[in-house]
């Protein structure tokens, strides 16, 4: 099983439309999150942190559910400018300094 | 701009050749990442740095990657005797310590091996 997995994807939804993405993590001594957007033939960028209680920026909620190890992205009124890879992103290691990226899920906003 | 930076952008090399990428991290970071990309994956992660300290090396990392943060400011990564399989995105990527600090990546050295 890889550490981290997510939704295969792609994902084509029309504008305005809300979706969401799962992630799972094998390694339970994770203990911090994070969703980065990558663009077409660009660098990661960071797009939110996930905290335990959750958190919203704007139009992105994030939810993290240590016991199921699984962690969520939900994008409400999607915009053209939300089409990218969304990457999953959990520490590990021995010394919870490495960051284990997923294989992302990648986003079309169609108009 | 002071962000990461990457040299070169892009490497063609024939096979059996040895190559060198170079990373220049946000000067204050003292954490230093280096990962591959291969197309439609997500970054693999290689090897890190806290200051000059290579803390951590992956395990899928062959003898033939070596990688070096003499001072504690830029790093090199050499690949010798590179193989088609090498072909791939290298990224470089920095941070300050702390679990929530961001990474932030550098643009990337694209490997082509022939």
């Amino acid at each position: 099983r890889k550490e981290v997995e997510q939704d295969p994807g792609p994902f084509n939804v029309p504008e305005g439309a809300t979706v969401a993405f799962n992630c799972t993590y094998s390694n339970s001594a994770s203990q911090s999150f994070f969703w980065y957007r990558q663009d077409c033939r660009k660098e990661p960028k960071l797009l939110m942190s996930v905290y335990s209680s959750g958190n919203e920026d704007g139009r992105f909620t994030a939810q993290l559910n240590r016991a199921s190890q699984y962690i969520s992205l939900l994008i409400r009124d999607s915009k053209l400018s939300d089409s990218a890879t969304y990457l999953c992103v959990v520490n590990g290691g021995n010394y919870g300094q490495n960051f284990v990226f997923g294989p992302g899920t990648r986003l079309s906003v169609l108009p | 701009d002071t962000g990461v930076s990457q040299d070169p952008r892009h490497k063609i090399t024939k096979r059996g050749q040895n190559v060198t990428f170079r990373c220049d991290p946000i000067s204050e970071h003292n954490r230093l990442y280096w990962y591959r990309q291969t197309l439609g994956q997500g970054p693999e992660f290689l090897t890190y740095f806290q200051n000059e300290a290579q803390l951590e090396k992956s395990r899928l990392l062959s003898d033939r990657f070596s990688a070096e943060r003499p001072k504690g400011s830029f790093s090199t990564l050499e690949i010798q005797r590179t193989e088609q399989g090498d072909s791939a995105m290298y990224l470089c990527a920095s941070k300050e310590g702390g679990s929530y600090n961001e990474q932030f990546f550098g643009p990337g050295t694209r490997l082509t091996v022939l």
